[in-house]
């Protein structure tokens, strides 16, 4: 088992759409890192957050120490949100496996 | 304010062969952390140094080397190349300690290994 898990791997979406991408750990941590990398190989750090909720833009962080949890939130998806997400255990630097999002005009 | 620099962006070696990769941070920055990702195992940390410092190590071979300099300016080493090596490497760089500060990264470093 994966220290870090994220779900789904592959996410297809039209857009507007409300997207979740989840991320579940095993270890416990001090910090969570939301990345977002874009085809090319360019990573941009989204989030990082120790608890409860981050917003930023259309984008929600949210995070459950207790439960090991947390969630990435798109409001209103469009296109350009199209990448991999990516959810980064502060810790040890554990990566996830990556969410692909595709979003559909 | 200049973003993280890594240099060279794409690079050609042969097994045997060894290379070295820089990173530059931004500003005022004192840590260096590095990463490999391959199609194969995705995103996988390779070490962390602060001040100098290494704080951090993934589970890399000792082929795997780094450096930090005083001005906070990173070298990562990698000798006797495998085929395996050949991926995108990245660094990010952060006010102190990579787990528990915002990253932020440079557009990597692509080796391929022939």
């Amino acid at each position: 088992k994966n220290e870090v898990e994220q779900s789904p791997q592959n996410l297809t979406a039209q857009e507007g759409e409300f997207i979740t991408i989840n991320c579940s750990y095993s270890v416990g941590i001090s910090a969570l890192h939301w990345l977002q990398q874009h085809p090319g190989g360019g990573i941009v750090s989204l989030f990082m957050l120790s608890s409860g909720k981050k917003k930023h833009g259309r984008l929600i962080a949210t995070i459950n120490i207790q439960e090991k949890h947390s969630s990435l939130h798109i409001t209103a998806s469009h296109p350009r949100d199209s990448a991999v997400y990516i959810c980064v255990s502060g810790s040890r630097l554990t990566f996830g496996e990556g969410t692909q999002l595709t979003v559909n005009p | 304010k200049a973003g993280v620099t890594q240099t060279p962006r794409y690079l050609i070696k042969t097994r045997g062969q060894q290379v070295t990769l820089s990173c530059s941070p931004i500003s005022g920055h004192r840590s260096v952390s590095w990463y490999q990702q391959t199609p194969g195992q995705g995103l996988q940390f390779l070490f962390e140094y602060f001040s100098e410092t290494q704080r951090n190590k993934g589970n890399f071979p000792g082929r795997f080397s780094g450096r930090q300099f005083s001005n906070s300016r990173s070298e990562m080493n990698v000798s006797t190349l495998e085929l395996g090596d050949s991926a995108l490497y990245l660094c990010a760089s952060s006010s102190f300690a990579s787990g528990a500060n915002v990253l932020t990264f440079g557009a990597g470093s692509r080796l391929t290994v022939l």
